[in-house]
């Protein structure tokens, strides 16, 4: 399945953080979303064949990239307190979003 | 993109009872529509996907009924047992925009009662 490390973070205002994400075998897509407390998730980015393939409302500091292996890194510069929150990332076969898309257990960041 | 949202937040049922979660939506161009089911400290879990081209599609004691008219989509889970005890999100694409999001609604919490 879809792996994703660390479990939990946390990181003070101002520091930037790294977010590592295996994706599950045979998958070629990785999306990364943003699920606040008691909110559904929310798209960050999606990267196909290494390659950024949509992006959703988030500002700069937000970085990512997807590696051969079709792992990737969500990168988050400069840190908010409201950049708390559950970061998901899912993978899937193929770039057509339609494919299902699964979902690791995610990486609980907290801001302070 | 447009939101996808839910008509309850909170659903309480007796086990053994069948479950109905409701979501609107008001994107009219998504095609794609996936119900999942995430379970505390845990990541969403795919339980049910749906064609826009399809009204109704049933998994094992799941089905999710599509309403294109009126942009409504439902999952009916039959026998809810206790692991069923979740928080459900449905969520929306369309793949004709370029875009290859998914849009989440805010969630409907199931609790079942013994």
């Amino acid at each position: 399945g879809v792996t994703q490390s660390p479990t939990h973070l946390i990181k003070t205002r101002g520091q930037q953080v790294t977010l590592r994400c295996s994706s599950q075998s045979g998958h070629n897509t990785v999306s990364w979303y943003q699920q606040a407390l008691g909110q559904g998730p929310q798209f960050i980015f999606q990267y196909y064949e290494k390659e950024e393939r949509g992006r959703g409302n988030f500002p700069d500091r937000f970085s990512a990239r997807q590696f051969p292996n079709y792992s990737s890194e969500l990168n988050v510069n400069a840190l908010l307190l409201g950049d708390s929150a559950l970061y998901l990332c899912a993978s899937s076969q193929g770039g057509d979003s339609r494919r299902t898309q699964y979902f690791g257990p995610g990486t609980r960041l907290t801001v302070l | 993109g447009e939101s996808v949202g839910l008509h309850l937040p909170t659903l309480s049922v007796q086990e053994g009872d069948n479950s109905i979660i409701n979501c609107a939506y008001s994107n009219s161009a998504s095609d794609y529509f996936i119900w999942y089911k995430q379970e505390s400290g845990k990541g969403p879990q795919f339980i049910i996907d749906i064609r826009s081209n399809m009204d109704k599609r049933q998994g094992q004691r799941v089905t999710v009924l599509l309403n294109k008219t009126v942009k409504h989509l439902s999952l009916q889970i039959a026998a809810t047992q206790p692991g069923d005890s979740a928080v459900y999100f449905c969520a929306e694409t369309e793949s004709g925009a370029g875009s290859y999001q998914l849009t989440f609604g805010k969630g409907t919490k199931l609790s079942v009662i013994p």
